[in-house]
Order: structure tokens, then C-alpha cells, then sequence
């Protein structure tokens, strides 16, 4: 049971170049969310997704765009890099939907993007 | 929303009992509040959640008080393996939780 898989691991772009950063689930969980870590801070919510066809955003939203694929899948973009996106990007799922509290958040182990 | 607030950092040894506080003043009623664990390079890992009094689970124990403005996560006889950082959330909803900086443990042989 892989859980929430993330990919690539690493990346570096130059300033104004686009990616996509992949999150997969196979916990057939309803909600997957996009957070970003700078170092020695807490995650900041970049978007979420409640359920399949559903997204919003969270608190730090610009710059950046997803797309639920499917259930399993919520991939995060980012159009035109900019050094304040140097970050660690994490993944994570959960199997409630909406404002169900009870389940906990499942992470990745995160893509570490850099941004020159 | 519920902002918390816990230590910065914390030392211990192998083999005692840690006790990590947090304090939630401003914790609504429908809020539940929930700890996780993160290695370096690794996401969060769940560790424990409780609403009220205390909850227990194979790896630590949450202590909840009745006012609720405060939480203790108990870790039992710690291993240099706890070494981590530990985050204390509060919230009725994921995407309304507020990550803090979270405690830095080290635990020294």
C-alpha cells in the first residue's frame, strides 16, 4: 500500500519556467490538499480539493493552479516559477469530505522545488 | 480558527517521558485538536486526536482539560527514533487548520 505518492522528488527551475508537480492516492480517500513548507515554518495551505470535481483555495493561493484528474489524482502548477516559490511541496489526502474532522491527513514525502 | 501555541524546541533522554503542552485559548466548540509527528524529509504523520479528557493510542497519550484551552501530548519512554518535530492543530476542518512552527524535540542518548 504505497498511500500518497508525490513526484518528482527534486526539482530545480529557473525564474519564469512552469511544472507540475503529481499527487497520487490509493486509499481511495475523498479530499487531497496542496501545502507548502519554507524552512522552519508550518505547512501553508496552497489549495484543496473536498471532493472529486471540487476545488478551492486555500491560503496562499497565487501563483499557482490544480486540477483533481480524477480521485486518485491532484496535481499542483505552477506557470511561471518565481524565487519565492522555493519550497517543499506536500501532498496529503484524507477520506472525509467537507468539514468532517474525525480522519486524519495522510502525506507524501514531498517535492523539494527550487527556484533560481 | 484556533492558533496555538507551543515550545519552540525541547531536550530529553531515552527512556523518559516527554510532555509537549500546547495552549489553544481561543479553541471553539466544535474544534478538535490533533498532533502530528515529521521526520526530516518526510510529510507529517498522524500521531493522536482527542475533543475532551484524555486519549490513548499505542504510540502516545493526549491529555485534553475541561476548559480545552490547553493540551499535553504524553510520549512514554522515549528513543532517539522520537527525535522530530511535533505540531499541535486545532480546527473543525482540515482546510482551516493553522500549522505553527511546532516543537523540536531532540532526544539525547
Amino acid at each position: 500500500n504505497a498511500g500518497v505518492t508525490q513526484t518528482p522528488k527534486f526539482q530545480v527551475l529557473k525564474t519564469g519556467q512552469s511544472m507540475t508537480l503529481q499527487c497520487a492516492q490509493d486509499m481511495n480517500h475523498n479530499s487531497m490538499y496542496w501545502y507548502r513548507q519554507d524552512p522552519g515554518m508550518g505547512l501553508r495551505l496552497i489549495y484543496y480539493s473536498a471532493s472529486e470535481g471540487t476545488t478551492d483555495k486555500g491560503e496562499v493561493p497565487n501563483g499557482y493552479n490544480v486540477s483533481r484528474l480524477n480521485k486518485r489524482e491532484f496535481s499542483l502548477r505552477l506557470e511561471s516559477a518565481a524565487p519565492s516559490q522555493t519550497s517543499v511541496y506536500f501532498c496529503a489526502s484524507r477520506t472525509g469530505t467537507g468539514g468532517s474532522y474525525n480522519s486524519p491527513l495522510h502525506f507524501g514525502n514531498g517535492t523539494r522545488l527550487t527556484v533560481t | 480558527l484556533a492558533k496555538t501555541t507551543q515550545p519552540i524546541s525541547m531536550d530529553s533522554y531515552e527512556g523518559q517521558e516527554v510532555n509537549i503542552t500546547c495552549s489553544h485559548n481561543n479553541i471553539a466548540t466544535n474544534d478538535y485538536i490533533t498532533w502530528y509527528q515529521q521526520f526530516p524529509s518526510q510529510g507529517p504523520r498522524f500521531i493522536i486526536q482527542g475533543y475532551k479528557t484524555k486519549v490513548t493510542n499505542e504510540v502516545a497519550s493526549l491529555f485534553i482539560p475541561a476548559d480545552r484551552k490547553s493540551s499535553t501530548l504524553s510520549l512514554p519512554r522515549v528513543s532517539l527514533s522520537d527525535t522530530a518535530v511535533y505540531y499541535c492543530l486545532g480546527g473543525d476542518s482540515n482546510y482551516q487548520l493553522i500549522w505553527g512552527a511546532g516543537t523540536k524535540l531532540i532526544i539525547k542518548p
